[in-house]
């Protein structure tokens, strides 16, 4: 599957490092989503956009700082990060954010390793 | 906040028996999803619930929404090794006033013994 494509897959940063995550859909979805998996917890919406507006912004600590220049396209910058935020980032995007029209589609993740 | 509790947490099932994991919500759910996670994959939409008693099949696959939207659950019949994953549903609030926001359960995660 290609709809959603996120680089890079797999990222090791130092605390004091800043690097980007990216995500691009392939789908002419309106929406786009980052959410966070950690081992033995659940999956946790960070952050919601609707036609490059951000409508959910779920209480993430400010290191991780999102960007979305167009609908096709959705960034997660991260800088002075501690080593519990190492995870599995997920984007996912959808139609629309109506409830009845966001069946979402993940793309396959970055693995995020702080050190 | 909501909260959507999954059990088990981890089932593990001979082929051929079946298999359900069950969903229960905090709050009224204005709808569930369900998706499902293969080792070192990401998670892929299954289906998506709306009505109050709701039931969906998909070839071994059924789904429930409980009367009260509240609850949800999916039943695999005579398991194989390719249902081997991690099952997640997935609700909104329906008194939220966030949209697109999702609530995930932790998951239950399956494997199939051949």
């Amino acid at each position: 599957e290609t709809g959603v494509t996120q680089t890079p897959r797999h990222l090791v940063m130092g605390m004091t490092n800043k690097k980007s995550l990216k995500c691009e859909q392939h789908l002419g979805h309106n929406a786009m989503y980052w959410y966070k998996q950690s081992a033995k917890k659940p999956l946790e919406l960070m952050f919601v956009y609707s036609l490059e507006e951000r409508v959910e912004n779920n209480s993430v600590p400010s290191r991780f700082s999102p960007e979305c220049p167009n609908s096709s396209h959705l960034f997660l910058h991260l800088h002075t990060l501690q080593p519990e935020d190492s995870a599995l980032y997920l984007c996912a995007s959808s139609s629309s954010v109506a409830f009845w029209d966001y069946e979402q589609y993940f793309g396959p993740g970055t693995r995020l390793t702080v050190t | 906040g909501q909260q959507v509790m999954q059990i088990p947490q981890y089932q593990h099932v001979q082929e051929g028996e079946d298999f359900t994991t069950y969903c229960n919500s905090s709050t009224t759910l204005s709808n569930i999803q369900w998706y499902k996670q293969r080792p070192g994959g990401h998670p892929v939409f299954l289906i998506q619930l709306v009505k109050s008693g709701e039931v969906k099949k998909q070839k071994r696959l059924t789904f429930q929404f409980g009367e009260a939207k509240k609850n949800s659950s999916l039943h695999i019949t005579a398991t194989q090794t390719t249902d081997v994953g991690t099952y997640f549903c997935a609700g909104q609030d329906a008194g939220g006033t966030s949209y697109g926001k999702l609530t995930f359960g932790q998951g239950t995660i399956l494997t199939v013994h051949p």
